[in-house]
């Protein structure tokens, strides 16, 4: 069954920088764009991220661009989000999500459970 | 882009029906209006409900249904279950390689 499990969350100071992993399992990681997905506590979803299946295309939520990346390696099954200049307002549990279907049509179709990233003093 | 509008609780008793609208602009619903709409229980990972405005994963009850209008989609969950109660997102595609969710609404069973 499709299996994605996030890690590298943790508390991290103003400024800092923190890097998210997620291992995908049981579906062809290349054939799929993936999306990082985040929420702070005690309140809703927000999309982050974006890389398109090849990697060629990445895109982002405009209070974390330039200070996220996001990446992905088709050979090791992997999907990245480097976090640097950290403003407590990234305080959240970031998802990774796999993305199904057109960009207009398409949908979630499978979560990690999440990591939590706390930034704070 | 601003959060999709959602109504922040709706409740009901156990075999009725609710409706969470989930309201945004010619932008984004009004266009790109193949919306999911997702579950989410305390702690727990978001799981996808519907997709393509009216479409169910496998796995999830014919109890619940989408439609859309104007710039508002619509989800509807009928012969409400205890199992319902949880929080619940939609989502729109706005152009651009962008997503948006809605803001969220907690379902009560009361």
């Amino acid at each position: 069954q499709v299996l994605l499990v996030e890690s590298g969350g943790g508390v991290v100071q103003p400024g800092g920088s923190l890097r998210l992993s997620c291992a995908a399992s049981g579906f062809t990681f290349r054939g799929h764009g993936m999306h990082w997905v985040r929420q702070a506590p005690g309140k809703g979803l927000e999309w982050v991220a974006l890389i398109w299946f090849d990697g060629s295309d990445t895109d982002y939520v405009d209070s974390v661009k330039g200070r996220f990346t996001i990446s992905r390696d088709n050979f090791g099954n992997t999907l990245s989000l480097q976090m640097n200049s950290l403003r407590a307002e990234d305080t959240a549990v970031y998802y990774c999500a796999r993305f199904d279907g057109s960009n207009s049509a398409g949908y979630f179709n499978s979560w990690g459970q999440g990591t939590l990233v706390t930034v704070s003093s | 882009q601003s959060a999709l509008t959602q109504p922040a609780s709706v409740s009901g008793s156990p075999g009725q029906s609710i409706t969470i609208s989930c309201t945004g602009t010619s932008s984004d619903v009004g266009s790109y209006y193949l919306v999911s709409w997702y579950q989410q229980n305390p702690g727990k990972a978001p799981k996808v409900v519907l997709f393509e405005g009216t479409k169910r994963p496998s796995g999830v009850s014919n109890r619940f249904s989408g439609s859309r209008s104007g710039n508002t989609a619509s989800l509807t969950i009928s012969g409400l279950q205890a199992e319902d109660e949880a929080d619940y997102y939609c989502c729109s595609y706005v152009g651009g390689n962008h997503w948006v969710f809605g803001g969220g609404t907690r379902l009560t069973v009361l």
